[in-house]
């Protein structure tokens, strides 16, 4: 069946750097494109950013451009993120998501960032 | 960007009533306007896709309609299991975004 498992929570002070992984499994890793959504604690959705695991193609959200990078390993089917300079406004948690608004769409179970000194 | 505005952002229902969510778009974002349903301690869910069309699994009480800059959900006899939070977004324009979110309180 298909997953994508994230990684493990992460503990970071500000000014670090914190990259996260989304193991999928379950279909064509390369078919479809990978977004990354994060939501800080009792707020909303917000849209980061999209991945082409295809040709590793990415497009960012402006608020996050110099800290974010997305990446992808085709050989294990994992996208990456990560963010860089990080400060306490970005403890969130952070969202995988295959195909977002397609008909395969599916999130990873999330990935907890708690950024503090 | 495109913002998009949900309104309410809170309302609390009761079982078997039929509630409707409203998004409005910025500008015009055509039919590429898509429905999530995020659940306590939950990933987010597609309810909705392209302003109108059914995710697959998805009951029929949930539909939508729209297009433009003026979007709805609604669901029709509302279940105690519909308690969550909804959000609207878009996929017209990069980067895309995110309606703040409506959230189901169910008495």
């Amino acid at each position: 069946q298909v997953q994508l498992v994230q990684s493990g929570a992460e503990v970071r002070k500000p000014g670090a750097s914190v990259k996260l992984s989304c193991k999928t499994s379950g279909y064509t890793f390369t078919s479809d494109f990978m977004h990354w959504v994060r939501q800080a604690p009792g707020q909303g959705l917000e849209w980061m950013g999209i991945l082409n695991p295809s040709d590793g193609t990415t497009s960012y959200t402006q608020k996050f451009q110099g800290r974010l990078t997305m990446t992808r390993d085709t050989s294990t089917s994992t996208a990456y993120m990560e963010l860089s300079s990080l400060r306490s406004e970005d403890t969130a948690v952070y969202y995988c998501a295959r195909s977002l608004y397609g008909d395969s769409s599916r999130w990873g179970q999330g990935t907890l960032v708690t950024v503090s000194s | 960007e495109v913002v998009l505005t949900q309104s309410p952002a809170f309302q609390s229902v009761t079982p078997k009533e039929k509630v409707t969510i409203t998004c409005r778009a910025s500008q015009s974002i055509a039919n590429s306007l898509h429905w999530f349903q995020q659940k306590p301690d939950q990933s987010p869910k597609l309810l909705i896709k392209y302003a109108s069309q059914s995710f697959s699994g998805v009951p029929s009480r949930f539909s939508g309609s729209g297009s433009g800059t003026d979007f709805t959900l609604t669901i029709n006899s509302l279940e105690t299991e519909d308690a969550a939070t909804y959000y609207c977004h878009q996929s017209s324009s990069l980067p895309y975004t995110f309606g703040q979110g409506t959230k189901l309180e169910i008495k």
